[in-house]
């Protein structure tokens, strides 16, 4: 049959506000988890990175905080800029999966001027 | 540092043929993986290898492959290409020396099959 593309869920946001991203990630054995950002014609970066012994880690406008309880994960970019509309990926892996990331379906970021 | 390359960017096939596309990991990584990305599916993961040796395969049927060099070079091969098989072919590489680190990523060979 045809297949149907991912419906992409959408953030817009104000510029200079404050962006919240989510993610539900699948494998309660994972114990480290990645976000990524996707620009038009780019591969996926890095953006920052948390392992399952922490609830929290900052960088450099960017914070990623960890419910492992709910299994839940969430990107907060403060004062937000036009240049960072993309899609979001949060992605999961375990230490007993070498390199095999999991990533999830991905949200799309848009900045409003 | 220079990043993940690879090449070629973009590619048009038709059904039947096979195609070979490259990456040339950062330097001093010695994991490659290889994704999928289509709109349909998202990011999903076809294989990693380390140290020339395959660690992981995705759920993609055999005439997906691939291979590492010694220099952490890496090929991946599409065997009979099927329209289905268009789509963004991605490589990462990362340290992966024991312990989790991030994949850093190509910008991609777009295969289109017609």
């Amino acid at each position: 049959g045809e297949s149907v593309g991912l419906h992409l869920p959408t953030l817009s946001v104000q510029e200079g506000d404050n962006s919240i991203i989510n993610c539900a990630y699948s494998n309660s054995a994972s114990d480290y988890f990645i976000w990524y950002k996707q620009e038009s014609g780019k591969g996926p970066q890095f953006i920052i990175d948390i392992r399952s012994n922490m609830d929290k880690r900052q960088g450099q406008r960017v914070t990623v905080l960890l419910n492992k309880t709910v299994k839940h994960l969430s990107l907060q970019i403060a004062a937000t800029q036009p240049g960072d509309s993309a899609v979001y990926f949060c992605a999961e892996n375990w230490a007993g999966g070498y390199q095999k990331v999991t990533f999830g379906t991905g949200t799309k970021l848009q900045v409003i001027p | 540092k220079a990043g993940v390359t690879q090449t070629p960017r973009y590619l048009i096939k038709t059904r039947g043929q096979q195609v070979t596309l490259s990456c040339s990991p950062i330097s001093g990584h010695r994991s490659v993986s290889w994704y999928q990305q289509t709109p349909g599916q998202g990011l999903q993961f076809l294989f990693e290898y380390f140290s020339e040796t395959q660690r992981n395969k995705g759920n993609f049927p055999g005439r997906f492959s691939g291979r590492q060099f010694s220099n952490s070079r890496s090929e991946m091969n599409v065997s009979t290409l099927e329209l289905g098989d268009s789509a963004l072919y991605l490589c990462a590489s990362s340290l992966a020396a024991g312990e989790n680190s991030p994949l850093h990523f190509g910008n991609g060979t777009r295969l289109t099959v017609t």
